[in-house]
């Protein structure tokens, strides 16, 4: 069974607009980590935002945030003021416990000038 | 800001070769890991690594891939007899803690083509 799920393999969105990137995740633990992390065509991955299974407020980081409902097990990335250097592929990851990280198969973004 | 370093960018080499990916992970950092991406795919666990041996493995990392931390600040991945299917870009991660809220901060990956 798939623990992460990113339903978009693709996303386009208009230069100066926000985004909302899906991810939902599967799991029985109580502690776990949601991670998102951005490749672009250079092919790095570059850690974006986290949020952690106890955390009762959603992650923000500059332009990124993260709408966490546990109850619904999601947590969907929100880019806003969208810029060309946003184009790129979005992964979305889970660490439950100790575990290995989980990586959803990624959406990729393009923003249209 | 401490980043990841990984060497080569890339590399090619026959099938049946060994090759060894480098890594230096971030100083402070005492978990490493290994991670796969095949083209066009998603990204995959190989292993990680703390206190100087196997933490936790998948079933990807068979007897062909072993993991070594050679000296202070190295961490290489070696596949032996390498298979086509081997092809892929391979990243190296490290994190300060093993919990499920460490963050894993990747290196810039080696992209590897059996040919």
């Amino acid at each position: 069974a798939q623990k992460i799920t990113q339903t978009q393999p693709g996303m386009f969105v208009q230069e100066k607009e926000a985004v909302t990137l899906d991810c939902t995740y599967d799991t029985s633990d109580q502690s776990y980590g949601l991670f998102w992390y951005k490749q672009p065509s250079s092919g790095e991955m570059i850690f974006l935002i986290y949020q952690g299974s106890y955390d009762e407020q959603n992650a923000t980081e500059g332009r990124y945030s993260l709408n966490f409902q546990k109850a619904r097990k999601s947590a969907n990335l929100v880019i806003s003021a969208s810029q060309l250097g946003d184009s790129a592929m979005y992964f979305c990851a889970m660490r439950e416990g100790d575990n290995d990280m989980r990586f959803g198969a990624g959406t990729r973004l393009t923003v249209k000038p | 800001e401490p980043e990841v370093t990984q060497t080569p960018s890339h590399q090619v080499t026959q099938m049946g070769q060994e090759v060894i990916l480098r890594c230096v992970p971030i100083s402070n950092h005492l978990y490493f890991y290994w991670y796969r991406q095949i083209l066009g795919q998603k990204v995959e666990f190989l292993v990680s690594f703390y206190n100087n041996e196997i933490s936790e493995k998948s079933e990807i990392f068979d007897d062909q891939f072993s993991v070594e931390r050679p000296d202070g600040s190295n961490f290489t991945l070696k596949i032996r007899s390498t298979k086509l299917e081997d092809s892929a870009m391979y990243f190296c991660a490290s994190s300060e803690g093993g919990g499920a809220s460490e963050t894993q901060y990747f290196g810039p990956g080696t992209r590897l083509l059996v040919l």
